[in-house]
């Protein structure tokens, strides 16, 4: 059982450049979430999906863009890199909402734009 | 927006060492408070989530209580084991915003 799958693990972007990052889970969960991850702050929330081919917008979603076309993937994209969306980036999924469902993450991707 | 704030940032205790880590937070309307580990280079896992209607949850060697009219949760660990080494984080939703908000974690060191 993989849990979260995140990929790739590693990345370096010029500004501009535009990339896609990939969440894969295997648990059936409905939810699904992006993080970010920044030295000094908190992991702050970027988009999530409640299901199937919705999503919504977290904390922080500007330049960021998002998709969930099948209920196990979510994917994260970025159009024009820029360096302030150097971060490790998480992914999470659950079962049910923020409110009583703990979340299962992915080991990151280490995004660095230069 | 609710802040979630941990302190202390880092913590070094021999082998054994019972031990307790504070989180707190500014807005008590939360539906629940959620405790995560972290490893280096690695994800969070999670170790307890407590409902706003409860007390406290135990897992093991851990404890979370969570006092709501304060705004406070601690993290108690007994017998401290060099595998519990890793940074703890605490998270709070809000109500109606859907979102969890993290504390920037305590860096737990436990020396054999």
């Amino acid at each position: 059982n993989a849990g979260v799958t995140q990929t790739p693990k590693f990345r370096v972007l010029k500004t501009g450049q535009s990339m896609t990052l990939l969440c894969a889970q295997d648990m059936n969960h409905e939810y699904m979430y992006w993080y970010r991850q920044d030295p000094g702050m908190g992991l702050r929330l970027i988009h999530y999906s409640v299901g199937e081919g919705t999503t919504a917008k977290g904390e922080v979603p500007d330049g960021y863009n998002v998709s969930r076309l099948k209920k196990q993937n979510f994917l994260l994209g970025l159009e024009s890199a820029a360096p302030s969306q150097t971060s490790v980036y998480f992914c999470a999924s659950s079962w049910g909402g923020l409110d009583t469902q703990p979340q299962h993450f992915g080991d990151g991707t280490r995004l660095s734009i230069l | 927006k609710q802040e979630v704030t941990q302190i202390p940032a880092a913590l070094s205790v021999p082998e054994g060492e019972n031990l307790v880590l504070n989180c707190s937070f500014t807005d008590s309307a939360i539906y629940n408070l959620q405790w995560f580990r972290q490893d280096p280079g690695k994800g969070l896992t999670s170790l307890l989530l407590i409902q706003s209607s409860q007390r406290e949850q135990t897992s093991g060697r851990l404890n979370a209580s969570l006092d709501k009219s304060s705004g406070r949760s601690t993290l108690y660990i007994a017998a401290s084991q060099p595998g519990d080494s890793a940074t703890y984080l605490c998270a709070a939703d809000q109500t109606g915003a859907n979102n969890l908000f993290f504390g920037t974690g305590t860096r737990l060191t436990v020396i054999p």
